[in-house]
């Protein structure tokens, strides 16, 4: 099975633009979450989707959004971008079961605002 | 708010020598989740362990989750330059299963 792949993987932005990234996960995963990784905070998770809806949220304002699609592929957006938003931005996906939440993630997208 | 804790940030070690890193929340965790991240790579699950007491091993990593399901701890035995990266531990939010809580990483660096 391919894994989670991640676009881009590098992105340049300046304060005040909005940014989109992709993710798309590993075949028959319906779960996505996104996490935020920079190296004071560690792994923060934003938000998760599943089957085109957002079932779980981080905390985090609402300058981040994300939406899924029927085929599970997920896009994250950050509006308005701030300095302190730049990070490794990775993408997990899961398959559905009960108790046990493996993740599997994606190699990341670098952001950094400039 | 729910916390979860690893010490030490970083370890340095002589290949060949032990480490262990320890992983401890401010509530009962469901299970605990362990996994390991290459310098310039991505998080890569390790093991996830359920029951009070349980303990599993993967060659020379030793899982371990504790009685009262707030701590856990990773050891490796005698290392080897391929273990060098972070090694995170991360449990659910209150109840929440499919939102992980994840401590800040150990960071392991291991001189040949």
């Amino acid at each position: 099975k391919a894994g989670v792949t991640q676009t881009p993987r590098y992105l340049i932005k300046t304060r005040g633009q909005q940014v989109t990234l992709s993710c798309s996960p590993i075949s028959g995963h319906r779960s996505v979450s996104w996490y935020q990784q920079t190296p004071g905070q560690g792994l923060q998770f934003l938000f998760e989707y599943f089957s085109e809806t957002q079932r779980n949220k981080g905390n985090f304002p609402g300058r981040f959004s994300g939406r899924q699609f029927s085929n599970s592929r997920s896009e994250m957006n950050v509006s308005t971008l701030e300095l302190g938003d730049s990070a490794l931005y990775l993408c997990a996906s899961s398959a559905e079961r009960s108790s046990y939440n493996e993740q599997f993630f994606g190699p990341g997208t670098r952001l950094t605002v400039l | 708010g729910q916390q979860v804790m690893q010490i030490p940030q970083y370890q340095h070690v002589q290949e060949g020598e032990d480490f262990t890193t320890y992983c401890n929340s401010s509530t009962t965790l469901s299970n605990i989740q362990w996994y390991k991240q290459r310098p310039g790579g991505h998080p890569v699950f390790l093991i996830q362990l359920v029951k009070s007491g349980e303990v599993k091993k993967q060659k020379r990593l030793t899982f371990q989750f504790g009685e009262a399901k707030k701590n856990s701890s990773l050891h490796i035995t005698a290392t080897q330059t391929t273990d060098v990266g972070t090694y995170f531990c991360a449990g659910p939010y209150a109840g929440n299963n499919r939102k992980l809580i994840w401590g800040l990483g150990t960071s392991l660096a291991v001189n040949p």
